[in-house]
């Protein structure tokens, strides 16, 4: 099965730098990629995604990469804000539709005002 | 605020007993699933289900039981079999693609 890894595992980051989080998968046919953004003590919530046609997307100050061929996609966020703190986790999943989503184990960031 | 909702927020189980987690949506999504959350291991799928009536097993259902006789509704029973269920447990539901979050369960073992 799937198979998502996800690093580093903590992320300190100073405010105003950029913050990168790298995920790898092992499953050639997963096609669905996204980012989950949870703050402490509430539900993770979706913040970007990408499918496996498109290498990137941007959305303000995030964007994801994806690479296909090294079955690896990333998180940039860039201009850090202290609000930006959390744990993101990436997930892949495959199928036409809709499909089970398998997590990566998280990365807890920090952001020093 | 989401349309999914899971209760209690917090539960206590003694050693040995079953306990049921619920988890209803609203969003008419045909897709829920049960994911357990610990300290530094990420999302871990327990069970899925993406119609009424069916569902199947994730990477850890061993000692946990679910059904899904509503489209509204899939409890999860962790039962006495599951050796260490002390964890939180988040229910989401999907449309297409993405993935809805409930807020979530603590359940510890006293």
């Amino acid at each position: 099965g799937e198979n998502v890894e996800q690093h580093p595992s903590t992320l300190s980051v100073q405010e105003g730098d950029s913050a990168v989080i790298k995920c790898t998968y092992s499953d050639s046919a997963s096609n669905y990629f996204p980012w989950y953004k949870q703050e402490l003590g509430k539900r993770p919530q979706l913040i970007i995604d990408i499918r496996s046609n498109v290498g990137e997307k941007k959305d303000q100050r995030i964007a994801v990469t994806l690479n296909k061929t090294a079955k690896h996609f990333s998180l940039h966020i860039t201009e850090t804000q202290p609000e930006d703190s959390a744990v993101y986790f990436c997930a892949a999943s495959k199928g036409r539709s809709q499909g089970n989503l398998i997590f990566g184990k998280g990365t807890k960031l920090s952001v020093k005002p | 605020d989401g349309g999914i909702t899971q209760s209690p927020k917090y539960l206590f189980r003694k050693e040995g007993q079953n306990v049921t987690l619920s988890c209803e949506q609203n969003l008419n999504h045909d897709a829920m699933y049960w994911y357990r959350q610990d300290p530094g291991q990420g999302l871990r799928l327990i069970y899925y289900s993406q119609i009424v009536n069916d569902f199947q097993k994730g990477d850890i259902a061993e000692g946990y039981s679910v059904s899904r006789e509503k489209k509204e509704s899939f409890p999860l029973t962790v039962t006495s079999a599951q050796k260490n269920p002390t964890a939180f447990y988040l229910c989401a539901s999907s449309h297409g693609r993405q993935a809805f979050f409930g807020q979530g369960t603590r359940l510890t073992v006293v």
